[in-house]
């Protein structure tokens, strides 16, 4: 069964401090991930984009890795700002048949 | 250049009832798919829509339907309303069809349905 997890479910940090969120997928066989940042009751905006061919992305204060054998990919924050506080969601998509699945998200807070 | 756009944002029905949400896509962009979240279940996707014609289905009873139009301007209907469908709404749209290869999805603001 094709699925994606993220883990934590929710997390809280610092303000300045470093973060990073965890994606797993079985999605088989695999075109893309994208990490998607999604603030409270707003559309999820897109962070970054990864083909199979690809291991790291960034975006700013945004990097994410793809390790397409371990099929694992993650989302590094660095130096947290109250404005990360939001949910981080990471979609998978199938090549042919264009299929795509979400994981559930992580919850991110930043405190102050 | 404008975003995708999503009517109305909140709006309140009673069990029983329909409603008919609009999404209009970025300009250009003939794909538009549409998804139910809840904050227990994360972002469902309910259908895809290319060219007027639905390419993908999610696994959701018949009530929920959609459709497209020749401007790639979406609506979706929900009939029969019932409380679990109390939901945010989102839809995206993509250049590309089916949201696959390098596509990307921008999302609109929602539509954010209370079902009393």
């Amino acid at each position: 069964k094709n699925q994606v997890e993220q883990s934590p479910q929710s997390l809280i940090i610092l303000e300045g401090k470093n973060c990073t969120l965890q994606c797993n997928y079985t999605v088989s066989p695999f075109s893309n991930l994208r990490w998607y940042k999604q603030d409270t009751g707003r559309g999820p905006v897109s962070l970054t984009i990864m083909t199979f061919s690809e291991n790291t992305k960034s975006n700013g204060r945004y990097t994410a890795t793809l390790d397409a054998d371990t099929k694992q990919s993650s989302l590094h924050i660095t130096a947290s700002q109250l404005s990360d506080s939001a949910s981080y969601i990471c979609v998978v998509t199938f090549t042919g048949g264009f299929k795509t699945i979400f994981g559930a998200g992580t919850r991110l807070f930043v405190k102050a | 250049k404008a975003g995708v756009t999503q009517t109305p944002r909140y709006l309140i029905k009673t069990r029983g009832q329909q409603v008919t949400l609009s999404c209009s896509p970025i300009s250009g962009h003939r794909s538009v798919s549409w998804y139910q979240q809840t904050p227990g279940q994360g972002l469902q996707f309910l259908f895809e829509y290319f060219s007027e014609t639905q390419r993908n289905k999610g696994n959701f009873p018949g009530r929920f339907s959609g459709r497209q139009f020749s401007n790639s301007r979406s609506e979706m209907n929900v009939s029969t309303l019932e409380l679990g469908d109390s939901a945010l709404y989102l839809c995206a749209s993509s250049v590309m069809q089916g949201t696959g290869g390098s596509g990307e999805l921008f999302f609109g603001e929602g539509s954010r349905l209370t079902v009393l």
